[in-house]
């Protein structure tokens, strides 16, 4: 069946660092693939979403290319924050259910 | 407007004790999640509602879970006899689109802890 495997985290930065988390998927037919965050305390968001290949999800300086050769969805910020410190899923939805990873959590040092 | 709600935000229970927990989705909504997050875990998928469509009940971890929605919008999740197992934190969202390329939007959760 399908399935998604994202990085372990816990993951520890400095602010300004570069941060990515690996997300790899398999899939039968054409899933759209999406990052949910969930902050302290709140409840999931959609962060950004891709529904087909090569199709490049962006917001909040977060950026995740669908690649399709490689089975992936990589999630990546170029200068993270302290207030991006959240757990982040990879998920991918095919027809109608949507499989989440595991979720890594960022912490973001000052 | 008004995101998911659900109720109640925590729940205590004793083991063996039936609980209910309710889901309001987004109005206009279609499609209406159930999932499971354990500690430390991620998103259990339980059940799954599309308009008046069969629900798809391939997530329920065993027969003491069962899930209705009424009139296309309310959702109930019963959990039967309850196990300390059964604790965790029961997320519920909703979509505007049946297929599923449409981000879902997440309540709050209801915290269930069983002793």
């Amino acid at each position: 069946g399908d399935s998604v495997t994202q990085m372990e985290g816990p993951v520890t930065l400095s602010e300004e660092a570069f941060l990515t988390i690996n997300c790899t998927y398999t899939a039968t037919g054409y899933p759209s693939l999406f990052w949910y965050v969930q902050y302290p305390g709140e409840g999931l968001q959609l962060l950004l979403k891709a529904t087909k290949a090569d199709d490049k999800g962006s917001n909040k300086g977060f950026e995740a290319t669908y690649r399709k050769e490689t089975t992936s969805f990589h999630l990546e910020k170029g200068s993270v924050q302290v207030s991006d410190s959240a757990v982040y899923f990879c998920a991918l939805t095919g027809g109608f259910k949507t499989i989440f990873g595991a979720g890594t959590r960022l912490f973001v040092k000052a | 407007g008004a995101g998911v709600s659900q109720s109640p935000s925590n729940k205590v229970t004793e083991k063996g004790k039936d609980v209910e927990l309710r889901c309001d989705p987004i109005s206009g909504h279609t499609a209406l999640y159930w999932y499971r997050q354990s500690l430390g875990q991620g998103l259990e998928f339980l059940i799954y509602f599309q308009g008046n469509s069969a629900p798809d009940k391939s997530g329920l971890p065993s027969d003491r879970f069962s899930a209705e929605r009424t009139g296309g919008s309310v959702s109930t999740l019963t959990i039967q006899r309850t196990q300390q197992e059964d604790s965790a934190v029961y997320l519920c969202a909703s979509s505007a689109s049946p297929t599923g390329t449409y981000e879902q939007y997440f309540g709050p959760g209801t915290r269930l802890t069983v002793t």
